[in-house]
């Protein structure tokens, strides 16, 4: 069973716009990942964000962490063609070695 | 630096086949992971080593083995491949069990 689900399944904007990607979870987490995934190739590490940060920011990356409702989003300001990709929100188990996946946002930038 | 890698990168079998997926990794992590990726879905564990000479089951380890034949090398391995066996295969490594960096995968088919 998968931890992290991830909303919407796909989102397409256009160049310039932000897109913003939710992701709930279902048990307590230490931290909380998100990495992005280009057509064909493996994933690639974004931000991690512990449990008791509550907004990180990377570049134009911002993302939030409400424990609370056991829920994160991955804003991603001035969006560009070459963002296009899949997203995928990842837990730990609480135990320490195992990652949890969600199912991924399909994002689409128009140029 | 290579990174990550994977071989090979395309294989087609034969239902009833056995084959051994290669992973290899060159940055002294400690942690290694094998996943797999079915379409529209994010990643599922199959198996995992924490340390040299430590393997441990995910969520999906029925039809797999695993050797982690050094701290650099982690294979998977398919004794009897079934059609449900058809997918994209990752590899991935981390020092901490956090940003886990992965390889570029490897597509396998069975018919």
């Amino acid at each position: 069973s998968q931890q992290g689900e991830e909303d919407p399944q796909a989102l397409s904007i256009q160049e310039g716009e932000n897109a913003t990607m939710n992701c709930s979870y279902k048990t307590s987490i230490n931290n909380l990942q998100w990495y992005r995934q280009n057509s064909g190739r493996g994933l690639v590490h974004l931000i991690l964000i512990r449990s008791n940060e509550r907004e990180k920011h990377s570049g134009r990356l911002r993302v939030t962490l409400d424990t609370s409702k056991k829920s994160s989003s991955l804003l991603i300001t001035a969006s560009r063609a070459a963002d296009t990709a899949s997203y995928f929100c990842a837990t730990d188990d609480g135990g320490g070695f195992k990652t949890i996946f969600g199912a991924g946002t399909r994002l689409f930038v128009k140029a | 630096n290579a990174g990550v890698t994977q071989t090979p990168k395309f294989q087609v079998l034969k239902t009833g086949q056995s084959m051994t997926l290669q992973c290899a990794q060159d940055m002294n992590h400690n942690s290694m992971y094998w996943y797999r990726q079915d379409p529209g879905m994010g990643l599922r564990l199959i198996y995992y080593s924490a340390s040299e000479g430590t393997t441990d089951k995910g969520e999906v380890p029925n039809g797999y083995n695993v050797s982690r034949l050094n701290k650099r090398e982690f294979s998977l391995r398919l004794e009897s491949a079934a059609p449900s066996q058809t997918s994209v295969y990752f590899c991935a490594s981390t020092r901490s069990a956090y940003e886990q960096y992965f390889g570029p995968g490897t597509r396998l088919t069975v018919t």
